[in-house]
């Protein structure tokens, strides 16, 4: 069981290249999250999906998009990437669970991106 | 707006329990505490949660107090792989997107 996989682990793009990474779940959970982690700070919650075909933004969503191709993947796409966009980026997912207070998430192991 | 406060730092001998304390003081009557683990460069990893009741798994215990408003995680018998920071983490953040909120957290050395 590989649980949250994503691809690639490691990435250098030149300012105004695009690139897209990839996060796919084999745990039929309905909902995946992209967040980003700079060095020595928690994670920040860049655009998630409550389940297959919607997205919403999260906190610190400008210069990405994001695009739930079916219920096992949730791609992350920079369009034009800027040095403050080097960063670790996991995905994560989790089940729906009936309490709206409970939400175990599981994470992939990241995607290091360095924009030069 | 911090919702849990944990030490910065802890020491444990190999071979020995880790008892790591969480203070959620604010903490709402329906909120869950979750317990999650980071190991250097890698992936945020689910350790454990509970609502009320003290917890077990084959990872650690959850021993939340009798008001709630604190919590301790406990590994019984540290290793060195558990070498990581421990983030204790109360509710979600706003909105609706149910993300959790990942604070400073406890970097836990485990010493030979």
């Amino acid at each position: 069981n590989a649980g949250v996989t994503q691809t690639p682990k490691f990435q250098v793009l030149k300012t105004g290249q695009s690139m897209t990474l990839q996060c796919a779940q084999d745990m039929n959970h309905n909902s995946m999250y992209w967040y980003r982690q700079d060095p020595g700070m928690g994670l920040r919650l860049i655009y998630y999906s409550a389940s297959e075909g919607t997205t919403d933004k999260g906190e610190v969503p400008n210069g990405y998009n994001v695009s739930r191709l079916n219920k096992r993947e949730f791609s992350l796409r920079l369009e034009s990437a800027a040095p403050s966009q080097t960063s670790v980026y996991f995905c994560a997912s989790s089940e729906v669970d009936r309490s709206p207070n409970k939400n175990i998430q599981y994470f992939g192991a990241g995607t290091r991106l360095s924009v030069l | 707006d911090a919702k849990t406060t944990q030490p910065p730092s802890m020491d444990c001998a190999e071979g020995r329990a880790a008892n790591l304390p969480c203070n959620h003081s604010t903490i709402s009557g329906n909120e869950y505490v979750y317990w999650y683990r980071q190991i250097h460069s890698q992936g945020p990893q689910y350790i454990i949660h509970g609502l009320k009741n003290n917890e077990t798994n084959e990872m650690a215990s959850l021993i939340i107090t009798e008001d709630r408003k604190s919590s301790t995680l406990i590994l019984p018998h540290a290793t060195l792989r558990d070498t990581a920071v421990y983030y204790c983490i109360v509710g979600f953040g706003s909105g609706s997107a149910r993300q959790l909120t990942f604070g400073s957290g406890t970097q836990l050395t485990v010493l030979p």
